[in-house]
């Protein structure tokens, strides 16, 4: 069955820092993996996405993740921190059953920015 | 397009009220979600209707009705509302629950929902 670990609830970083959120991922097929922000009082959106081909992804606002098979990780990074990301992120994998698909999420982890 | 929008933004039920949570979605999405919130679980899956017509339930449906009226619109019933149900509910659409799995998912804005 396929499921999500994100490792560290809270992560806070400075102003201009390195930012990485951490992902594992089960599954027993090969994985459609997503990364979703969610800005205090709205829903989610997506900040990208890795199904097949190239293994690093470019999402928005600088956003990159890096699919690695071998680790079963998906981890988040932006190489420098901005106040504006300040928010929560949550790791999805796509869960096959029934002839239907669907998304599992990670509990989240949520960004802190300092000046 | 305004994407996924829902109703009420906020809500206040007291414990054994019943209430329905709206939502609709402009995008000829076929395939709708309903999910609750809550603090340190992520987001746990309540029902979901690949299509019109069909409804299908998630990791948590205890205690939840609801309804594929139409293409567009997919409710959320709390018959008898209890405070474990205080949470955010987010509702979501996507083009096609069959097939790879490649799809993005789209999310409205949440519902607030307070029983006390």
């Amino acid at each position: 069955a396929q499921s999500v670990t994100q490792l560290g609830s809270h992560v806070s970083v400075s102003e201009g820092a390195l930012v990485l959120l951490r992902c594992n991922y089960s599954s027993s097929v090969p994985p459609y993996l997503f990364w979703y922000v969610q800005y205090p009082n709205q829903g989610l959106q997506l900040l990208l996405k890795y199904t097949t081909g190239a293994t690093l992804v470019k999402g928005i606002n600088g956003f990159e993740a890096e699919f690695k098979k071998s680790e079963t990780s998906f981890h988040l990074t932006k190489p420098s921190a901005h106040m504006s990301d300040a928010a929560e992120y949550f790791c999805a994998v796509t869960l096959f059953s029934g002839g239907y698909n669907k998304l599992i999420f990670g509990a989240g982890t949520r960004l802190a920015v300092h000046p | 397009n305004a994407g996924v929008t829902q109703t009420p933004k906020f809500q206040v039920l007291k414990t054994g009220q019943s209430m329905t949570l709206q939502c609709a979605q402009d995008m000829n999405h076929n395939s709708m979600y309903w999910y609750r919130q809550d603090p340190g679980m992520g987001l746990r899956l309540i029902y979901y209707s690949a299509s019109e017509g069909t409804t299908d339930k998630g990791e948590v449906p205890n205690g939840y009705n609801v309804s594929r009226l139409n293409k567009r619109e997919f409710s959320l019933r709390l018959e008898s509302a209890a405070p474990s149900q205080t949470s955010v509910y987010f509702c979501a659409s996507r083009k096609s629950l069959r097939g790879g799995g490649t799809d993005t998912q789209y999310f409205g804005p949440g519902t607030r929902l307070t029983v006390l």
